[in-house]
């Protein structure tokens, strides 16, 4: 079976610091893709930062870094130098199997005091 | 932004009903998906199409249908509405293997 754990229900970070919000996963299939999406309080999903299974770094976009674990299972969010902007939920997927089945965790809210 | 539009945004519905959710792509894409979205829950998938007339469940599909006759449209049917089904509703398309999701802008639908 397939599964997302995002264990940090909220959390709380002081501007201008990183932060780090966790993600571990488990499939036994090889070939998966690990996603990061935000979600402000509007509503809509905004894509962040991919890793592929096989990937041998680790993905970054901006302010946005995965720290991919492969043996520990794991794909974790950082964000550099947090805006106020930043404060949304924060949601782990997984893409697995044949036909591309994409599997989200339950999220992680994230909010920035200045 | 990905050219993915849900019909209707909002919807209110009796206890019972059918209600039918639309979601059309005009990206041409072969990938779909239907979610809800609940507090404490996450994105849970109701249903994914990996091409035309071919769909399969995902976790929580008990009490929805879909279809997929061509490859820009995604219909989710609520067969008979139940308070339980009270959720915001996303759908989801991809282009293939190693791509991201795009989504559209929800539809909060509410069973009374």
């Amino acid at each position: 079976a397939q599964k997302i754990t995002q264990t940090q229900p909220g959390m709380f970070v002081q501007e201008k610091e990183a932060v780090t919000l966790d993600c571990t996963y488990d499939t036994s299939d090889p070939s998966y893709g690990l996603f990061w999406y935000k979600q402000p309080s509007s509503g809509e999903m905004i894509f962040l930062i991919y890793q592929g299974s096989y990937d041998q770094q680790n993905a970054t976009e901006g302010r946005y870094s995965l720290n991919f674990q492969k043996a520990r299972k794991s794909a974790n969010l950082v964000i550099s130098a947090s805006q106020l902007g930043d404060s949304a939920m924060y949601f782990c997927a997984m893409r697995v199997g044949n036909f591309n089945k994409f599997y989200f965790g339950s999220g992680t809210k994230l909010n920035v005091k200045p | 932004d990905a050219g993915i539009t849900q019909s209707p945004r909002h919807k209110v519905t009796e206890t019972g009903t059918p209600v039918t959710l639309r979601c059309h792509q005009t990206e041409n894409h072969r990938y779909m998906y239907w979610y809800r979205q609940d507090p404490g829950h996450g994105l849970r998938l109701i249903h994914y199409s990996y091409g035309v007339k071919d769909t399969d469940k995902g976790e929580v599909s008990d009490g929805y249908s879909v279809s997929r006759s061509k490859t820009e449209d995604f219909l989710l049917t609520l067969e008979s509405a139940t308070s339980s089904q009270t959720s915001v509703y996303f759908c989801a398309i991809r282009a293939q293997l190693n791509t991201e999701a795009f989504f559209g802008q929800g539809t909060r639908l509410t069973v009374v």
